[in-house]
């Protein structure tokens, strides 16, 4: 199985700062194709997971520019242009290469 | 708008069985791969299974594989999991996702159904 590893269980940020989440996966994720099977998700608190962004670097629907996925191969980066109070939550990458899919442990957003 | 509402979490006793039900709206359900992810009270995301589009195509965790089953209903545009000989650690939220043809990349997802295996 894919071993998803987030460096941080949590992370403080003021508002209107910048913030980044790094990610690494035990194997590449590139496929020949040229895309990274690499997804985030933000889970808010009391609700459900949703996309943010997929393929690496792909924002999903409805998800404003200030987020933006980065990285290939094994190591991903996702980052906050200007972090709000909306965005407090759990951040988990997840590898959607191969099943069984793995999830990150998750890494918790506050606001300072 | 897309909507999956899942259904048929509760107390179950150790050893025993419970179905899941997840309908779905507001998309072209046999195009989706459907699956379901759990998470255990305080804890992080865990996959369980995945059904292909025309339900030829089933996966399952390691965890779950013998003992869960899922199955779809592309007409009635509903999703099951078959869950039996239920352990203490099935003790989860369970969330039905949807994911596009050919994709693991999960674009929706539902509220969420509970299910506790305690005696």
């Amino acid at each position: 199985d894919i071993v998803m590893t987030q460096s941080s269980i949590s992370l403080t940020v003021t508002p209107g700062e910048p913030a980044s989440i790094s990610c690494r996966s035990s194997q590449s994720l590139l496929r020949s194709n040229g895309y990274n099977y690499l997804d985030w998700y933000l889970q808010k608190p009391g609700q459900s997971p949703q996309l943010l962004i997929y393929l690496g670097s792909t924002r999903a629907s409805g998800v404003p520019d200030k987020f933006s996925g980065s990285g290939s191969g094994t190591d991903f980066t996702l980052k906050i242009t200007r972090v709000e109070a909306e965005d407090v939550g759990v951040y988990y990458c997840m590898q959607a290469l191969e099943t069984p899919i793995t999830f990150g442990q998750g890494t918790r957003l506050e606001i300072k | 708008e897309v909507q999956l509402v899942e259904s048929g979490g509760g107390l179950v006793q150790p050893g025993g069985s419970l179905t899941l039900s997840c309908t779905a709206s507001g998309i072209v359900f046999s195009s989706y791969w459907m699956h379901w992810v759990r998470q255990a009270p305080g804890k992080g995301l865990v996959w369980v299974s995945r059904i292909n589009g025309d339900g030829s195509g089933r996966v399952f965790a390691d965890s779950v594989k013998g003992r869960f089953t899922i199955s779809r209903d592309n007409a009635r545009k509903t999703m099951s999991l078959q869950m039996d000989s239920l352990r203490a650690e099935d003790t989860a939220v369970y969330y039905c996702a949807g994911s596009p043809d050919y994709s693991n990349s999960i674009h929706y997802w539902g509220l969420g159904t509970l299910v506790t295996v305690s005696s």
